[in-house]
């Protein structure tokens, strides 16, 4: 069964501080992999996208790792901010599927303090 | 930049009535989609949409859903007689193309509670 996993489940950091999420899948066979922000109310925000051949990718002060070889990625963020604050959500899709390959993590909730 | 939008942002209703979703994709965007999130839990895939017809649908979207681009602008999700369980954030997004690369932008959700 596909399965993403994510960790951990929640997060509390202080402003400045960096900080690395955990996503592991059983996807297969293997097409992407999406990080996505979202905010608390509000739909998810695309982070990045990576495929098989792409092992990082960044988007400002997000980094995103991929190991296509131990199914892991994680999301690096650098000099966290307030805003920062929101759940992130892994979300694999596997290959031949349409929308309804996407399989989606739980997400971590992620909470800055001042 | 251009957004996707949903109304209303909650909607309230009571068990077994109808309600009906609304959705503004992006405006040169060709698939749309559904989506659902009970609250504490993951965002599931309900259906996908394109060329005024549906190309996926997951066993969540029974019977009871269906979908529907009444203009050229509006992509609406109906619930026939709705049940506790389907209270939920339901999220719109659309995409340029159909590809498994392609980046969906999603909608800021409508919250459905049901009484």
């Amino acid at each position: 069964k596909n399965q993403v996993e994510q960790s951990p489940q929640s997060l509390i950091i202080l402003e400045g501080k960096n900080c690395t999420l955990q996503c592991n899948y059983t996807v297969s066979p293997f097409s992407n992999l999406r990080w996505y922000k979202q905010d608390t109310g509000r739909g998810p925000v695309s982070l990045t996208i990576m495929t098989f051949s792409e092992n990082t990718k960044s988007n400002g002060r997000y980094t995103a790792t991929l190991d296509a070889d131990t199914k892991q990625s994680s999301l690096h963020i650098t000099a966290s901010q307030l805003s920062d604050s929101a759940s992130y959500i892994c979300v694999v899709m596997y290959s031949g599927g349409g929308a309804d390959g996407l399989t989606f993590g739980k997400g971590t909730h992620l909470i800055i303090q001042p | 930049e251009p957004e996707v939008t949903q109304t209303p942002s909650h909607q309230v209703t009571q068990m077994g009535q109808e309600v009906i979703l609304r959705c503004v994709p992006i405006s040169n965007h060709l698939y749309f989609y559904w989506y659902r999130q009970i609250l504490g839990q993951k965002v599931e895939f309900l259906v996908s949409f394109y060329n005024n017809e549906i190309s996926e649908k997951s066993e969540i979207f029974d019977d009871q859903f269906s979908v529907e681009r009444p203009d050229g602008s509006n992509f609406t999700l109906k619930i026939r007689s709705t049940k506790l369980e389907d209270s939920a954030m339901y999220f719109c997004a659309s995409s340029a193309a159909g590809s498994s690369y392609n980046e969906q932008f999603f909608g800021p959700g409508t919250r459905l509670t049901v009484l």
